[in-house]
């Protein structure tokens, strides 16, 4: 089975700190992303990454970046904590194929971040 | 982009009736992925459809898919207390979209004993 670990379940920090969202996926995928989960707005897409060293923007990606040093590893950064990325994030991977359809994204337990 | 509604926003069933959770898409869709996510963990992969009319069955969860490939619908029978939770429906873009999925907003699933 596939298992994408994220470092924390719960974490709490204070505005201004620059925080870190850890993601490792166990299965060689190629594909990796980052997601915020919020009351009444759905999964929205951060930052994505298709291979080591490269990222593309999502939906939401002010006020984050990511890093890919390596290919098992997708590491999210608030650079300068505010309050309104109190949130529940996700981090997914997935396989690339080279088939027209998608393989299913493989997501993590998720990490509530409360930013005071 | 894509867009996907789903309905209802939330439901609540007794114990043992059968329930409908419908997915409609902007756009036509290329591939349709349900998942399902208990409160506060992360989301479990159902059901992948493709191709216009498909159906697919696991224990008491069937998905449908539309011949125009716009909706499709989730259906639970004899619905359990285990059910319970969020229901997500995830849409490929097709072409080379990197794996990207757009998600509905999810429907809230409560059973009742």
């Amino acid at each position: 089975d596939v298992k994408v670990t994220q470092s924390s379940r719960y974490l709490v920090k204070r505005t201004g700190e620059k925080v870190f969202l850890e993601c490792v996926q166990d299965m060689d995928h190629e594909n990796m992303f980052w997601y915020r989960q919020d009351p009444g707005l759905g999964l929205r897409l951060i930052y994505f990454s298709y291979d080591v060293k490269m990222k593309e923007k999502g939906d939401i990606p002010e006020g984050y970046s990511v890093s890919r040093e390596k290919k098992e590893r997708f590491s999210l950064i608030l650079e300068s904590a505010s309050t309104n990325q109190t949130s529940m994030y996700l981090c997914a991977s997935s396989p690339t194929t080279g088939a027209i359809l998608n393989q299913p994204q493989h997501f993590g337990d998720g990490t509530r971040l409360s930013i005071l | 982009s894509q867009e996907l509604e789903q309905s209802p926003q939330s439901l609540i069933v007794q114990e043992g009736k059968n329930l409908t959770i419908n997915c409609t898409s902007s756009k036509t869709l290329y591939g349709l992925y349900w998942y399902k996510q208990k409160y506060g963990e992360g989301l479990i992969f159902l059901m992948m459809l493709q191709k216009g009319g498909e159906e697919k069955s696991h224990e008491k969860i069937t998905a449908k898919l539309d011949e125009k490939k716009q909706q499709s619908s989730l259906h639970i029978t004899a619905s359990q207390p285990s059910h319970a939770g969020i229901y997500l429906c995830g849409a490929d873009s097709g072409g080379t979209s990197y794996g990207k999925l757009t998600f509905g907003q999810g429907t809230i699933l409560t059973v009742h004993p």
